[in-house]
């Protein structure tokens, strides 16, 4: 059974501040996403990695995939209260369910 | 296009009732889901569908939910009876693909009170 461990699970820091959140399985991901989920709604998907090492940016987040594509990080650039929420990772299980990650809650405060 | 749509928002219902939740996915979306997300144990998937017929439903914990899609518009979610440990929210989502390569939408959920 796969297994996605965030960290850390709970964020809380002052707008301005810079931030890294991680993502890691047990075994290798074959791809993954990252979604974040605002209060009283759903979750929205932010970006899909496939590649090791691939980069991939969204404005002031970062996002990276491991070389050896096991563990995933999202950075954000001077964090503003809009990015409030719980960020989630997720990847394949089988051929068509996504496994979710506990999820990292993140504050921003003004 | 409006989203998922899920009702109800908020359901407060006492222990052994009946409590069915409903969802809309978005038209043309072959593949539905359901989850469930608490504290403790995260965004869980209970089952999911592929045009209409379910496919995989080994995430639903007992006989007492069961799960249909009569039609591509439709799909309800039912818990009978209710018990206080089913108390969570309860999204939908759907998506034209599956697994990584096909993007989820999710609905905005629905709260669940089991007292």
């Amino acid at each position: 059974t796969q297994l996605l461990e965030q960290s850390p699970q709970f964020l809380s820091i002052q707008e301005g501040e810079n931030l890294t959140v991680y993502c890691n399985s047990s075994s290798v991901f074959s791809s993954l996403q990252w979604y974040r989920q605002e209060p009283g709604e759903g979750p929205v998907l932010l970006v899909t990695v496939v590649t090791g090492g691939e980069v991939k940016k969204l404005k002031r987040l970062t996002f990276q995939f491991g070389d050896a594509r096991k563990d995933s990080s999202l950075h954000i650039t001077a964090a503003q209260p809009g990015d409030t929420g719980l960020y989630l990772c997720a990847e394949p299980s089988g051929a068509q369910k996504l496994v979710f990650g506990q999820g990292t809650r993140l504050t921003i405060n003004p | 296009d409006a989203g998922v749509i899920q009702s109800p928002r908020h359901e407060v219902t006492e222990m052994g009732q009946e409590v069915t939740l409903r969802c809309k996915p978005i038209s043309g979306h072959d593949y539905l889901f359901w989850y469930r997300q608490t504290m403790m144990r995260g965004l869980e998937l209970l089952i999911y569908f592929n045009n209409n017929v379910p496919i995989d439903d080994s995430g639903m914990p007992e006989d007492r939910f069961s799960a249909k899609m009569p039609n591509a518009s439709f799909s309800t979610l039912k818990i009978q009876p209710s018990e206080p440990r089913d108390s969570a929210v309860y999204f939908c989502a759907s998506s034209l693909r599956a697994g990584v390569q096909g993007e989820q939408f999710f609905g905005p959920g629905t709260r669940l009170t089991v007292l």
